[in-house]
This record gives C-alpha cells, structure tokens and sequence, in this order.
C-alpha cells in the first residue's frame, strides 16, 4: 500500500535556526499537506499543496510540492520555541473513497531557548 | 466561529463500560472521519463518513462503531471497553470536493 516516509525522525535545534524536513512517497500525490501536532491536541492544518513545484509559505513556514510529485518538504526560519511539536506530511488517496489520508511517520521537533 | 468539537477531552474508565466519545462540527462539511493515535504515533483512520446515514470502515481495525444521524454529529461507540482500546481518538471533518482535512482536539481515552 501506499505510504508517507518522513525524515528525519527527530530534530534537536537551537532557538534561531533554520529548520528542514522532507516527506517521500513511492506513489504519486496530487496533493500534500503540511500538519503541526501538540501534544495532546490534534493536529493542525499548516500549509497545503495542490501544484507540482508550488511554493508555499505561511509566515516562517514554507513548503514545496517535489516536481516529481512524490515528496515535500518544509522548511522553518528562525525556530522559536512555539514551534516545538510533531510535524505530519499528510496526502489524500483514492483507493475507493476520495479525501481519506495517509499520514506520514512524523518528525518531532524539539527547540532548545 | 466555525470549529470541531469533541468531548470528553479525557476519559478514564473500567473494563467493561460503553462508552460513547463525541464530535461535532460547525463548518457544515459533509465528510467526517475517526482516527486513532497513540502518543508520537501516526494517525490511523477507523471510520469515515461522507454524509447522513453513511459510515464506512476505515483501514485500521476497530471494534468501536459509530453513527451519522445530522451533518453536523458523528459521535463513536464502544459497546465494551477494553485496555487495548487505551489512545488518543481524534475526530476530523472536510469539504466533499478538497483534500484538507481539520481536527478536533481529541480525547485521550484510558481503559483500565
């Protein structure tokens, strides 16, 4: 089946720095989202993707659809604090029913003040 | 405001209890899902939903059920609740044409 692979698993950073993670498929997407996920709440809706090589940005967050249409990345500038969480990379499949998602594993960021 | 809800936040029950965790919605989507997470976890879907009085399975098995009376209500069932059935339940909803998917905060669910 179809599935979401995210890297890295986990990120230690200093407050300031630039972050980067991906998110690789071995199928075809039409669409990516971008989640945030705190925790003990539910995941929140960042950024979403509906191009191949769109460029999106929603304040320091920024994310691209891969060209080839199997990944995504995000990119955060100057991390702060807040933006401590699990990041999701999420796609819809049509495997008999539209709008169900696959959820990538997950890349935890943890941001050191 | 248009937003998701689901109630009880948290839960901790005995072996045995039926419960019942509820979602609502106000944003009038007509599709609407159940997933299941433990902590750090991906999500994984149990039910799903693209209207009144349709309820589908999702990929991951689940011994809960759950019902679409009103659009804006797709509440979950546990007939008899067991440890095994200890994790975060999160509720989501969509627009039947778009992919984006929004959530409601989730209810942690501890069986004992």
């Amino acid at each position: 089946g179809q599935q979401l692979n995210q890297s890295p698993q986990s990120m230690f950073i200093q407050e300031g720095e630039d972050v980067s993670m991906n998110c690789t498929s071995s199928s075809i997407f039409n669409t990516w989202l971008w989640y945030k996920q705190d925790p003990g709440e539910g995941p929140v809706l960042l950024i979403a993707l509906y191009k191949a090589g769109e460029l999106t940005s929603n304040g320091r967050l920024t994310a691209q659809f891969g060209i080839t249409r199997k990944d995504s990345f995000l990119n955060i500038s100057a991390s702060i604090p807040s933006d401590v969480g699990i990041y999701f990379c999420a796609g819809p499949y049509y495997g008999g029913a539209t709008n169900k998602l696959i959820f990538g594993t997950g890349t935890l960021l943890a941001v050191q003040p | 405001e248009a937003d998701i809800y689901q109630t009880p936040r948290y839960l901790v029950i005995g072996t045995g209890k039926k419960i019942t965790l509820e979602c609502s919605q106000t944003m009038g989507h007509d599709k609407m899902y159940w997933y299941q997470q433990d902590p750090g976890m991906e999500l994984h879907l149990i039910h799903y939903s693209y209207g009144v009085n349709s309820t589908e399975k999702g990929d991951l098995s689940s011994e809960s059920t759950v019902s679409r009376i009103r659009t804006e209500h797709f509440p979950l069932t546990l007939e008899s609740a067991r440890p095994s059935h200890t994790s975060q339940y999160l509720c989501a909803s969509s627009e039947a044409s778009k992919g984006e998917q929004y959530f409601g905060p989730g209810t942690r669910l501890t069986v004992t």
